[in-house]
Order: C-alpha cells, then sequence, then structure tokens
C-alpha cells in the first residue's frame, strides 16, 4: 500500500543547476500538492493541482515550476537552484473534498550549495 | 494570506499527564479544519477533519473541539504517553482546495 511516493529522498545541488522532484500517488486521488517546510515556518505550499489538467500558485511558487502529467503523478522543478530553496519538501494528495484529509509523502531533503 | 496560530509553541509533559493545544484562525469563509500528527522523520498524518461548529471528535486517547464562530479548536491529549511525542499541526481550508498551515505544536512526554 504505496499512498504517497516521493522520489528522490535526498539531493544536493549546486547553484544554478536544474531539478525535478517526483510525486505519485496510488489512491485515485483528485488533487495533489507540493509543500515546503523550513525550520519555524510551518509548511508552506508552493503549488498545487485541484484536478487533472489545472496547475495553480500557492504561498511561495517563485523559483518553482509543476507538471500534473497525469492523474497520478504531480512533479516540481526547480529551473536554476538557488541556496534559499534548501529546504525539506513534501508532496500530498488528497481527494479534493474539504471533509477529506490529505496524505502526505515521505519527503525530499533538498540542500543547495 | 491567512493567519493560523497555534499555542503554545513547544510543551514537555510527564507520562500519564493530560495536556491540550490551541489553534486559532479567522473565522471567515470557513470550510474545515485539519489537525496532523506529525512525528519526527515521518510525514504528517491525519488524526482529524472537522468541518461543523461544536464538532467534536476522538481517536483513543486523543480528541478535538471546533468552534468557527469564535474561530479556535482544541486537541486533548487524555494520559500522555512518550509515543504521542510529536509536533501537532493544525490547517484551515478557506476554498478551493488548499490547507493553510499553523506552526506546529511541539509536544514531549517524558517517561
Amino acid at each position: 500500500n504505496a499512498g504517497v511516493t516521493q522520489t528522490p529522498k535526498f539531493q544536493v545541488l549546486k547553484t544554478g543547476q536544474s531539478m525535478t522532484l517526483q510525486c505519485a500517488q496510488d489512491m485515485n486521488h483528485n488533487s495533489m500538492y507540493w509543500y515546503r517546510q523550513d525550520p519555524g515556518m510551518g509548511l508552506r505550499l508552493i503549488y498545487y493541482s485541484a484536478s487533472e489538467g489545472t496547475t495553480d500558485k500557492g504561498e511561495v511558487p517563485n523559483g518553482y515550476n509543476v507538471s500534473r502529467l497525469n492523474k497520478r503523478e504531480f512533479s516540481l522543478r526547480l529551473e536554476s537552484a538557488a541556496p534559499s530553496q534548501t529546504s525539506v519538501y513534501f508532496c500530498a494528495s488528497s481527494a479534493g473534498n474539504s471533509n477529506q484529509p490529505q496524505h502526505f509523502g515521505d519527503g525530499t531533503r533538498l540542500s543547495i550549495l | 494570506i491567512l493567519n493560523v496560530e497555534q499555542s503554545p509553541q513547544s510543551l514537555h509533559v510527564q507520562e500519564g499527564d493530560s495536556t491540550n493545544f490551541t489553534c486559532s484562525f479567522p473565522s471567515s469563509n470557513f470550510y474545515a479544519l485539519h489537525w496532523y500528527r506529525w512525528e519526527t522523520a515521518k510525514s504528517p498524518e491525519a488524526l482529524f477533519v472537522m468541518t461543523l461548529n461544536g464538532d467534536e471528535k476522538k481517536k483513543g486517547r486523543i480528541s478535538a473541539t471546533l468552534n468557527t464562530k469564535e474561530g479556535y479548536s482544541y486537541l486533548y491529549i487524555k494520559g500522555s504517553q512518550p509515543e504521542d511525542s510529536a509536533t501537532y499541526l493544525c490547517a484551515l481550508m478557506s476554498g478551493y482546495s488548499t490547507l493553510t498551515f499553523g506552526k506546529g505544536t511541539m509536544l514531549l512526554v517524558s517517561p
């Protein structure tokens, strides 16, 4: 019972490099989300996809792009990584209704030097 | 940007103590209030989703109440155990399908 799977789990990049974080869910959920978690800041929404074929900006979208490849997969891309993007990234999915919880992946710890 | 406040920021209790945390949120345009439990080195796990004013939910020794008119929710843990040590997050859904998270209350339960 995989739930939400994120890859990779850890990554170190140099400033200016690009990278795509992958996320897949097997719960047939409509909505998917990308968050970043920084010390003292809590979870902040980067981008979300309310349904297949749509994406929208969250609270902190600058420096990121996303692709909802199909219903299962939602990727997050850093085109030119900056040290300020050092963070732990979480992908989540939900059925999309307000009374349904979000299910989180295990996170990707990303360091940018 | 919505302001979801959690207090206290951290809490250290002894095994067997009962404890409670507060989540405060703007009461306008309320859709739902979520509680999550987040253990170190793991991912957040849903505890409760509450949608109605006066809602009270319970899971084992953990319960939660909701007051949407005044904009707060309480999470209670009865007889805390070391395995309850975690960060407890609340999150507000106020439209679309997105959540705004508080910064969490970090609970440490000592044996």
